[in-house]
């Protein structure tokens, strides 16, 4: 059974670098296939996806956040660690961590963790 | 604003069945058919119920469908029932942005 979990500081202040991590269980990022995503929701708006990583560590991100994203991984320790630099109030919203659906063509997302929100204040 | 369209609303009677249109481009929709469909009651995480256009993971209902014509892919579901009363989005690859959803439509059952 895959179970994804994140955790990360419910309030950021603006300008700051919010790190969420993400512990999961039941698979491997380093199994042939596999991958995680970060995908985020501000209240009552929709879903908007941020970043991917692979087992193979390829990345992907979000053209618009690209150069305030990273994300990385830990075999190990079953992690994937996204960090979002230059915190602003419209980036106040739920944040999931998800797993990559393996028998598709293409990213689809079957296994999602409960969420996260942040709200981004001074 | 969502790259992919998606009606605000979406209402029907139990039983019946509504279709949930999903515009896109011919960056997207039009040329893959990689398109997926969740749902998602409030409070709560997403559902995927539909991947590749057409396809149903394990455990989902027949009574969701997915299909696509041209550059807007369609849920449909059939015999509805209270508990599809949620939001539904659909997502798609495009060669612009590796993924993007659409802005979310709203169940309603009368």
């Amino acid at each position: 059974q895959i179970t994804l979990k994140e955790s990360g500081p419910p309030v950021v202040e603006p300008t700051q670098t919010l790190t969420l991590t993400c512990n999961f269980s039941g698979f491997s990022l380093g199994t042939s296939g596999e991958g995680v995503a970060w995908i985020r929701q501000p209240p009552g708006e929709a879903l908007e996806w941020l970043a991917l990583i692979y087992w193979d560590d390829d990345k992907r991100f979000s053209p618009s956040l690209k150069s305030r994203l990273s994300i990385t991984r830990d075999i190990s320790r079953n992690q994937v660690v996204l960090t979002l630099a230059n915190m602003d109030t419209v980036d106040t919203a739920t944040y999931f961590c998800v797993h990559r659906y393996l028998y598709g063509n293409f990213d689809a997302f079957d296994i999602w963790g409960q969420g996260t929100m942040v709200t981004v204040t001074s | 604003q969502s790259a992919l369209t998606q009606p605000a609303s979406v209402s029907g009677s139990p039983g019946q069945s509504i279709t949930i249109s999903c515009t896109g481009t011919s960056s997207d929709i039009l040329f893959y058919k990689y398109v997926s469909w969740y749902q998602q009651h409030p409070g709560k995480a997403p559902r995927l119920l539909i991947y590749d256009v057409t396809n149903r993971p394990s455990g989902i209902s027949n009574r969701f469908s997915g299909s696509k014509s041209g550059n807007t892919a369609s849920l449909t579901i059939s015999g509805l029932q209270t508990e599809d009363e949620a939001d539904y989005y659909c997502s798609s690859y495009t060669n612009i942005n590796p993924l993007v959803f659409g802005g979310g439509t709203k169940v309603t059952v009368l």
